[in-house]
């Protein structure tokens, strides 16, 4: 299966630490997303690269966030000081510009982070 | 804002009777509505999606939507429910070009 991979599946941290999660696309796809879900939610948008920029940002991204997709490729998403408040689930998704699967977006089974 | 709304956060029916999950949206000249399903432990699956061409979408599994902009609705249905429906599903526009947004979710349970 070439599906969109994440790691780690679940994170446990202290609060106070640095976390990074890891996302690998579908392979020929360009376009990569990361987006946030906490319980009882669907996901919310938090950020958008089209091969190595980042496009857009979401109010939800504190500057603890940063996201980063250096060639073009898989992406890192870092949180540094983790608070309670991000326990969440971290889902990333990818897609491609073209072809008649234009702007589907294909999810990852996501990383699962509880701060203690 | 541009916005869905999944009007029931449980839905409960029986093996092998219809299923209704409902879904209005704000109103927008074009919306591209979609719906997904998350089973445990695994991403989002999408079901179907809308894009202007018809206003009946069939999508997999036996789930079809239908696109009604009088009512502002794009409500998912099945014939026959079976017990590997159970999940949750997701009511969601794309914002833009490429920003998806998403409803709260509707937890479908099947019955034996």
């Amino acid at each position: 299966d070439t599906g969109v991979s994440q790691d780690p599946r679940h994170k446990i941290t202290k609060r106070g630490q640095n976390v990074t999660f890891r996302c690998d696309p579908i392979s020929e796809h360009n376009r990569l997303y990361w987006y946030r879900q906490t319980l009882g939610q669907g996901p919310e948008f938090l950020t958008y690269f089209q091969n190595e920029a980042q496009l857009e940002k979401s109010r939800l991204l504190s500057d603890r966030f940063s996201a980063e997709r250096p060639k073009g490729s898989f992406s890192t998403l870092e949180i540094q000081r983790t608070e309670q408040g991000d326990s969440a689930m971290y889902l990333c998704a990818s897609s491609s510009g073209q072809g008649i699967a234009k702007n589907i977006q294909y999810f990852g089974a996501g990383t699962r982070l509880s701060v203690l | 804002a541009q916005s869905v709304t999944q009007l029931d956060s449980h839905v409960s029916v029986s093996e092998g009777t219809p299923v209704l999950l409902r879904c209005n949206y704000s109103s927008s000249y074009s919306p591209s509505l979609f719906w997904y399903v998350q089973h445990p432990n695994k991403g989002l699956q999408l079901l179907l999606k809308y894009t202007s061409a018809a206003t009946l979408v069939k999508g997999i599994n036996g789930f079809e939507a239908e696109f009604k902009k009088s009512e502002t609705s794009f409500h998912l249905t099945k014939p026959s429910a079976h017990m590997s429906d159970a999940a949750e599903y997701f009511c969601g526009r794309a914002s833009g070009t490429y920003k998806y947004i998403f409803g709260t979710g509707t937890r479908l349970k099947v019955l034996a």
